[in-house]
């Protein structure tokens, strides 16, 4: 238990349809991000939400549409996706935005393993 | 550019040492961590080097050398739960974390 909780752990969807991932933090973090982890890469940011405002988005395309109503809470709202989204997406969170910054830890959730048919 | 690069699979036997290398090159550099990944798990933090030198944390140490680029995990006395992905990471001076592919150690009887 990280104490970063993400729902659904697995989900498959069409390429027209609309879903969304939701992730919550139970550790008081300020600050809560997006990764997608495809097999054999790097983890790669997507989206970073610093005191619920969004500080980097990192040419990410819009059929990904983040949402952070508060410092505990995120989704990624995912529309009209293409196969080669396919891929697991780990919401993270830190005490503060500035990822890892003097041992700003991140620390992620389990993952939601997104298969787009 | 920005590079992290770590081997992309090693194997060891159980009781066994097994060091696994990373080398970055980063635009300014805030610190590198190493993370432990099981399959279908999330990463979990392991440890964090921001100067020069060995940090020793239990049956695993973590070496930093900030002028070569270059960072080591060494995992002592092997156990079979010690087969996972080993992320490093490195955050550049404009606070962005970059982390490599991993690497999958298997651990062997």
């Amino acid at each position: 238990e990280t104490g970063v909780t993400q729902t659904p752990r697995h989900l498959v969807m069409g390429m027209t349809n609309k879903k969304s991932l939701k992730c919550e933090q139970h550790l008081g973090h300020n600050a809560m991000y997006w990764y997608k982890q495809s097999a054999k890469k790097p983890l790669e940011l997507m989206f970073v939400y610093n005191f619920k405002e969004q500080t980097e988005n990192n040419s990410v395309p819009s059929r990904f549409s983040p949402e952070c109503p508060n410092s505990s809470h995120l989704f990624l709202h995912l529309h009209t996706l293409q196969p080669e989204d396919s891929a697991l997406y780990l919401c993270a969170s830190s005490p503060w935005g500035g990822q890892g910054a003097s041992g700003n830890t991140i620390y992620f959730g389990e993952g939601s393993w997104l298969t787009v048919v | 550019g920005q590079n992290i690069d770590q081997p992309t699979e090693m194997t060891a036997t159980e009781g066994a040492i097994v060091q696994i290398n990373c080398t970055y090159q980063t635009s300014g550099f805030n610190g590198l961590f190493w993370y432990q990944q099981h399959a279908g798990e999330a990463p979990t933090f392991l440890s964090y080097n921001v100067l020069d030198g060995l940090e020793e944390k239990g049956r695993f140490s973590s070496f930093l050398s900030r002028s070569k680029g270059y960072s080591y995990l060494l995992l002592k006395e092997l156990q079979m739960k010690d087969s996972a992905s080993y992320l490093c990471a490195v955050e550049n001076s404009n606070n962005d974390m970059r982390f490599g592919a991993g690497t999958r150690l298997t651990v062997k009887p």
